[in-house]
């Protein structure tokens, strides 16, 4: 296993356009989180998921936001309607339930111009 | 978001000197962890702390959680230029079950060789 995988690395979006990010957690791993991180600051959680099920959403994540985990394995991160606010480094990370030192990804860059 | 309020915000050295940073927090986690991130990427999980006054060493970084639960600590011996980056603390609060993390605004580490 190579680790938490995320595309795209960099995506350049116009405003109001949508974009999918996509995770690949460790295999082994039954929990994965999603967090943002804006320049200069440290990530901030979004939304995580045990298995499939959605447990927790952050008031970050507006309605505009939406993630999946089908069959409990990769995830999808959907931003619609983008807005230049959105512009922000998208980190995923999986752990094993109840550990808490979790594996992130390298991220995806979103830049919304 | 909460973010945790780390210190110093930078810091600027040179090889061989030992670095210390520490991390606060206004309520009681029952978890701290450090992470290191390089430009562009992910963190990487360095130490993590599960009990209070626990001192844990990793090669040359060695941290400690706090006795009130509301701080940690790092300090790096013996700098070298690799270790440049940011460094995060991030905490678990206290009954919390879903393993989400609020992390520290950062401090920069720049190692003059």
């Amino acid at each position: 296993d190579t680790g938490v995988s995320q595309n795209p690395r960099h995506k350049i979006t116009k405003r109001g356009q949508n974009v999918t990010f996509r995770c690949d957690p460790i295999s082994e791993h039954n929990r994965l989180y999603w967090y943002r991180q804006t320049l200069g600051q440290g990530p901030e959680f979004l939304t995580y998921f045990q298995n499939e099920a959605q447990l927790e959403k952050s008031r970050l994540l507006s309605d505009r936001f939406s993630a999946e985990r089908p069959k409990g394995s990769f995830s999808t991160l959907e931003i619609q309607r983008t807005e230049q606010g959105d512009s922000a480094m998208y980190l995923c990370a999986s752990s094993l339930q109840g550990n808490y030192g979790y594996t992130f990804g390298s991220g995806t860059r979103l830049t919304v111009v | 978001g909460q973010q945790l309020n780390q210190s110093p915000q930078s810091m600027f050295i040179q090889e061989g000197e030992d670095v210390s940073m520490n991390c606060t927090s206004s309520s009681i986690f029952n978890t701290w962890l450090w992470y290191k991130q390089d430009p562009g990427e992910g963190p990487v999980l360095l130490i993590a702390l599960y009990k209070a006054g626990e001192l844990t060493s990793n090669g040359r970084l060695t941290a400690q959680f706090g006795i009130t639960r509301k701080d940690s600590f790092l300090n790096i011996s013996a700098s070298i230029p690799s270790d440049v980056g940011i460094y995060f603390c991030a905490g678990s609060s206290y009954g919390g079950a879903t393993n989400k993390l609020i992390f520290g605004t950062g401090t920069l580490l720049a190692v003059q060789p």
